[in-house]
C-alpha cells in the first residue's frame, strides 16, 4: 500500500478556498485516491475519490496531476463547519479491502 | 440518503467482560467492514467481511474477537473478554461493489473499566 504524506495541520479563514496536497510517491498503476473527513468522535465521511486529472463533486475538487504522485484537495470557500481532520488514502480496491489512515491533516477554520 | 447505524453510541464495561456491537450497514451493501479509533491516534482496520466469512483481518484482530452477520441486516463485532487497550472508538462501515467507496457508521464508543 503506498504511503500517504500530508500537511499536519492548516488553518484558514471562513469564505478562503483551502488546498490540502498529499504526497503518494509510490503510488501503483492500479491505486484510487480517496479522501475522507472525520469530525471529532464522528465516523470519517468520504469526501471524494479519483484516479488522475481531476474530480469534482458538490463538496470539493480533486486535482490529481499525470504523474499520479500527489493529489489536491480543494475546498472552495470552507465554513467554520468544514473544520475537521481530512484524510488522504492511496489504496488498490482489487488486492485489498482495508483503507490505512494516516495522521491526516487537522483543518482549523476561523471566523 | 441511506447510511450506516451502530448501536450503542456508548458502553462502560468491566474488564474481562464480553461485549457485542452491532452495526446496521446501507441496505443492499456485501461489504463490511470494522475499524476502530483510540482516543487520539489513528484510525486503524480491524477486519472486512464479505460473502458470510472474514475475508481479511489485522493484527489487532486477535482470538478475543469475532464477527458476525446473524441475519440479513446486521453485522456484530464481538470482543470475549475486554482488556483495559480495548477502550476506543469503534466503528462500522459498508461498501455496495468492490471498487465502491467505504461508508462509515458513527461509531460504538467503548470504555473497559
Amino acid at each position: 500500500l503506498a504511503k500517504t504524506t500530508q500537511p499536519i495541520s492548516m488553518d484558514s479563514y471562513e469564505g478562503q478556498e483551502v488546498n490540502i496536497t498529499c504526497s503518494h510517491n509510490n503510488i501503483a498503476t492500479n491505486d484510487y485516491i480517496t479522501w475522507y473527513q472525520q469530525f471529532p468522535s464522528q465516523g470519517p465521511r468520504f469526501i471524494i475519490q479519483g484516479y488522475k486529472t481531476k474530480v469534482t463533486n458538490e463538496v470539493a475538487s480533486l486535482f490529481i496531476p499525470a504523474d499520479r504522485k500527489s493529489s489536491t484537495l480543494s475546498l472552495p470557500r470552507v465554513s467554520l463547519s468544514d473544520t475537521a481532520v481530512y484524510y488522504c488514502l492511496v489504496a488498490e480496491p482489487y488486492n485489498t479491502d482495508k483503507l490505512i489512515f494516516g495522521t491526516g491533516t487537522r483543518l482549523q477554520v476561523f471566523p | 440518503e441511506p447510511e450506516v447505524t451502530q448501536t450503542p453510541s456508548h458502553q462502560v464495561t468491566q474488564m474481562g467482560q464480553e461485549v457485542i456491537l452491532r452495526c446496521v450497514p446501507i441496505s443492499n451493501h456485501l461489504y463490511f467492514y470494522w475499524y476502530r479509533q483510540i482516543l487520539g491516534q489513528k484510525v486503524e482496520f480491524l477486519v472486512s467481511f464479505y460473502n458470510n466469512e472474514i475475508s481479511e483481518k489485522s493484527e489487532i484482530f486477535d482470538d478475543q474477537f469475532s464477527v458476525e452477520r446473524p441475519d440479513g441486516s446486521n453485522f456484530t463485532l464481538k470482543i470475549r473478554s475486554t482488556k483495559l487497550e480495548d477502550s476506543a472508538m469503534y466503528f462500522c462501515a459498508s461498501k455496495g461493489g468492490r471498487q465502491e467507496t467505504q461508508y462509515f457508521g458513527p461509531g460504538t464508543r467503548l470504555l473497559v473499566l
